[in-house]
């Protein structure tokens, strides 16, 4: 089966990029959606499509993909950015995530 | 506006069966693309896609679950239910209810429920 790849923390400081990876099997041929999860909270979604962000999301927030690696950007990082990030894909109509990045705002 | 409010026992006992029921507003259950479905996290864990059903009654389910799941809906009623059979305490868990519209692979899981914490335990 299709697995993603997330690292388990990754650390910025405010107002810096912070860059969080999702690796997967030519993961540049299908379309990754990313979910932000604060504690408490249901996810939401931040990009979908790679690089689409939904009405409300802040530009800040934004997304590549290719290869083997799709990307997600917070430029400008705030300590509300501070939250669990997931990566998701479609493979043969089943969702699949990727095991969550904690980012940590320093 | 779109919501999806979860509801169910709270508390399982092992090989019982979960029965969670979704309740949905500002959309139609019925409305062409639309799709309701289950998602699970278990404390301190990833997420875990289980069901999806669709407008059409075409149904999707995870394939290491498939044998212990099943959606249907109740389209008059706005509701989605999950039953879920031969628990045990590995499926301690929040469960979420999610709204996707599309078959595509653009198309992610746009709006989520608050989310309903199960415990299975004897």
């Amino acid at each position: 089966s299709y697995e993603l790849t997330q690292p388990l923390t990754v650390s910025v400081a405010v107002r810096q990029t912070a860059r969080i990876s999702c690796g997967g099997d030519n993961i540049g041929i299908k379309r990754v959606h990313w979910y932000q999860q604060k504690p408490g909270l249901a996810p939401v979604l931040v990009i979908y499509g790679d690089n689409n962000r939904p009405s409300g999301i802040p530009q800040r927030f934004s997304g590549s993909n290719s290869g083997n690696t799709a990307t997600l950007t917070i430029s400008r990082v705030q300590a509300g950015d501070e939250a669990d990030y997931y990566c998701q894909v479609w493979d043969s109509s089943t969702a699949k995530f990727g095991g969550g990045t904690r980012l940590a705002v320093l | 506006q779109i919501t999806l409010k979860e509801s169910g026992l709270t508390l399982v006992e092992p090989t019982q069966t979960l029965t969670l029921t979704c309740t949905i507003s500002g959309f139609s259950l019925s409305t062409k693309g639309v799709g309701v479905g289950w998602i699970r996290q278990p404390p301190g864990k990833a997420l875990e896609w289980l069901a999806l059903i669709y407008w059409d009654d075409d149904e999707r389910y995870s394939p290491s679950l498939r044998n212990r799941l099943n959606i249907t809906k109740d389209t008059s009623e706005n509701q989605v239910v999950l039953i879920m059979t031969n628990l045990d305490p590995m499926d301690t868990a929040t469960y979420y209810c999610v709204h996707r519209l599309g078959y595509g692979e653009m198309d992610a899981f746009d709006i989520w429920g608050q989310g309903t914490m199960v415990t299975v335990s004897s």
